[in-house]
């Protein structure tokens, strides 16, 4: 079974730029999670998506950030435009419907550098 | 919201050592706390969890105890080996329901260094 993927695996910006980063969850997996990591602290919640619906968008930092998962299969975060402070690693992960929904799986991650 | 956090940030012990990183939480619903294991250049993997329901559960080197009246859940790794090297972190979470409220609440992480 393949697992969640994410894709780029590291992307250099300038600071104004835009950043779509790509995430593809486990098939079957309803639930599809954003968090972010940045240097030294803790992996912070973004979003969480129940098939196509954003089913807790609590954690976006700003209207800068824009994620959507249509059909409800793989997702995209956009940064628009990217600060320095968005610098770290997104991570990507998914779980199955309601009982182990909160059994995540972890994709590797995007790491962002905003310069 | 839940709030976690985790001791020591960073921890070295030597090879066959035991080693210990504790968290606490905030939010008393919560009742499902998983441990990842993230390796450097890889994804956080997810080695043990614990539902409220037991106070302590067991794999092979490692363990994980859960103390709900006091808020605060531990693991520890037994006769630890090199590859036991990498960064730790607890998290927190309440039920899974209809509502979504389960999203996981991370600590800040422990970076492990096994000696050799």
């Amino acid at each position: 079974e393949a697992g969640v993927t994410q894709f780029p695996s590291h992307s250099v910006i300038e600071k104004g730029q835009t950043v779509t980063l790509r995430c593809d969850p486990i098939s079957g997996h309803d639930n599809l999670y954003w968090y972010r990591r940045v240097m030294g602290k803790e992996i912070k919640f973004l979003l969480h998506f129940v098939k196509e619906s954003k089913q807790d968008e609590s954690g976006m930092p700003n209207n800068r950030f824009l994620a959507e998962r249509t059909g409800g299969t793989y997702s995209t975060l956009k940064v628009q435009p990217a600060e320095l402070e968005d610098s770290g690693v997104y991570f990507c992960a998914s779980s199955p419907p309601v009982l182990w929904a909160n059994v995540l799986t972890f994709g590797a991650g995007s790491r962002l550098t905003v310069l | 919201g839940e709030n976690v956090e985790q001791h020591p940030s960073t921890l070295s012990v030597q090879e066959g050592d035991s080693a210990v990183i504790k968290c606490t939480y905030s939010d008393s619903a919560s009742n499902y706390f998983p441990w990842y294991k993230q390796e450097l250049g890889k994804r956080p993997q997810l080695i043990i969890d614990i539902r409220s329901n037991v106070g302590e559960k067991k794999d092979q080197r490692i363990a994980v105890t859960l103390n709900k009246t006091a808020k605060h859940f531990s693991l520890h790794i037994t006769e630890t080996q090199p590859e036991d090297s990498a960064v730790y972190f607890c998290a927190a979470s309440r039920r899974p329901s209809n509502f979504g409220n389960e999203k996981l609440t991370f600590g800040t992480g422990t970076r492990l260094t096994i000696i050799p």
